[in-house]
């Protein structure tokens, strides 16, 4: 079955970078674009970013577009969520989540358990 | 971007009432319209694709409806099980943006 698994996130101080990773299992990982999306507490979802199956494209949310950068590693299936420059406003849940397609169809059917990021001093 | 609101925010509701929440988009998305139920400490589920797509294993309770702008999730004979948080999501434009949610309590 479909499995994805979060790790990397903790407390980190504002400024710093972390580096979040999703391990995916249970399908072909390279035939799937992956997303990024993250719940602060007490709000709602957030969209942050997706790799095409290939890993040629990406797209960003306006909110981490050049301080956010998303890979992949295929021989490892896993993607990754390199965050930079991270602010208070970035504490949240995140998760990743299996598109539909090989790029960008964005139903996400298959999600992550979630790593908690939290951005304090 | 294209804005996504829910009406309510929030309802409450018993055991075995029907309730219907409501996701407005700003332009027009045909029916690339997610819904997704989220409990706290638990991953987002989807429910429905396509705006009335009942995805594998859901149950037949939970219902979508709706294209263009205005959209309903309609879940009839609440069950204990179903007291969550519902969002829907657009899929039409990148980014894909979900509403605010609206949170359905026991009354």
């Amino acid at each position: 079955q479909v499995q994805l698994v979060e790790s990397g996130g903790g407390v980190v101080q504002p400024g710093r970078s972390l580096k979040l990773s999703c391990e995916a299992s249970g399908f072909t990982f390279s035939s799937y674009a992956i997303n990024w999306v993250r719940q602060a507490q007490g709000k709602g979802l957030e969209w942050l970013a997706v790799i095409s199956s290939d890993g040629r494209n990406e797209h960003y949310a306006d909110s981490v577009k050049g301080r956010f950068t998303i890979s992949r590693d295929s021989s490892k299936n896993t993607v990754f969520l390199q965050m930079r420059s991270l602010r208070a406003e970035d504490s949240a849940v995140y998760y990743c989540a299996k598109d539909s397609s090989a790029f960008g169809d964005y139903d996400f059917v298959h999600w992550g358990h979630g790593t908690l990021v939290t951005v304090s001093s | 971007d294209i804005q996504m609101t829910h009406s309510p925010s929030s309802l409450s509701a018993s055991v075995g009432d029907t309730v219907t929440i409501s996701c407005r988009a700003s332009q027009n998305i045909r029916t690339y319209l997610n819904w997704y139920q989220k409990k706290p400490g638990e991953a987002p589920k989807l429910l429905i694709s396509d705006a009335s797509s009942l995805q594998n294993g859901v149950p037949s309770r939970f219902s979508g409806s709706g294209s263009g702008t205005d959209f309903t999730l309609t879940i009839r004979s609440l069950q204990l099980e179903d007291f969550a948080t519902y969002y829907c999501q657009q899929r039409s434009a990148t980014p894909p943006t979900f509403g605010p949610g609206t949170k359905v309590e026991i009354k």
